[in-house]
């Protein structure tokens, strides 16, 4: 059982690049997110998925795409990098409340990626 | 803005003693959930309480919940050095198709040995 899988760990980018970072879990998790976190701002959440084929913006979505077109998957592309992208990214899962079961999330490692 | 607000936002206690860090949210919820983060990795689930609970433990954790003040606490005892971590609250929301999970900015906690 792996848990949550985000890759790579870090990533350097020029400014106009894109890129994408990939996360999968296999505890068949309904929900999937992607979150940014920066000095002193804690986690802000950019988009999450309530289930495959379902998706929705969080607090910080512009500048980011996702899909999830299966339950494990849920890549975060980002389109055109910018300098203000320079973060550090955190892919979670965890079951959502509806169906009765504990809502721990799972975090990946992490990635560490600058835009120069 | 983020659905949670911790207090402090950095605590330095010496090891042994209790360490208390608040957090404030603003909607209803489904649960409220403690994580930790060592500096540098992925966050860790410590424990969660369910709305119409009001208090919890889990070894040297507890964590109280008041839904009237849209307020939670976690106390830490007998605090350790291993324990110099980041502390986040997130809470799930309780409306239906909306069950997202949001974090406050956390409070830093460092122990003395």
């Amino acid at each position: 059982n792996a848990g949550v899988t985000q890759t790579p760990k870090f990533q350097v980018l020029k400014t106009g690049q894109s890129m994408t970072l990939q996360c999968a879990q296999d505890m068949n998790h309904e929900y999937m997110s992607w979150y940014r976190q920066d000095p002193g701002m804690g986690l802000r959440l950019i988009h999450y998925s309530v289930g495959a084929g379902i998706t929705d913006q969080g607090e910080v979505p512009n500048g980011y795409n996702v899909s999830r077109s299966t339950t494990e998957d849920f890549p975060l592309r980002l389109l055109s990098a910018a300098p203000s992208q320079t973060s550090v990214y955190f892919c979670a899962s965890h079951r959502i409340p509806r169906t009765g079961v504990n809502t721990e999330a799972f975090f990946g490692q992490g990635t560490r990626l600058t835009v120069v | 803005s983020q659905q949670g607000e911790e207090d402090p936002q950095a605590l330095s206690i010496q090891e042994g003693e209790n360490a208390t860090m608040n957090c404030s949210y603003k909607t209803s919820i489904n649960n409220l959930q403690w994580y930790r983060q060592n500096s540098g990795r992925g966050l860790v689930h410590l424990i969660l309480i369910r709305s119409n609970e009001r208090e919890k433990h889990s070894g040297r954790l507890r964590v109280t919940l008041d839904t009237s003040k849209k307020s939670s606490s976690l106390l830490i005892t007998a605090s350790r050095a291993a324990d110099t971590a980041s502390y986040f609250c997130a809470t799930v929301s309780s409306d239906f198709g909306n069950e997202k999970l949001t974090f406050g900015t956390g409070t830093r906690l460092t122990i003395i040995p």
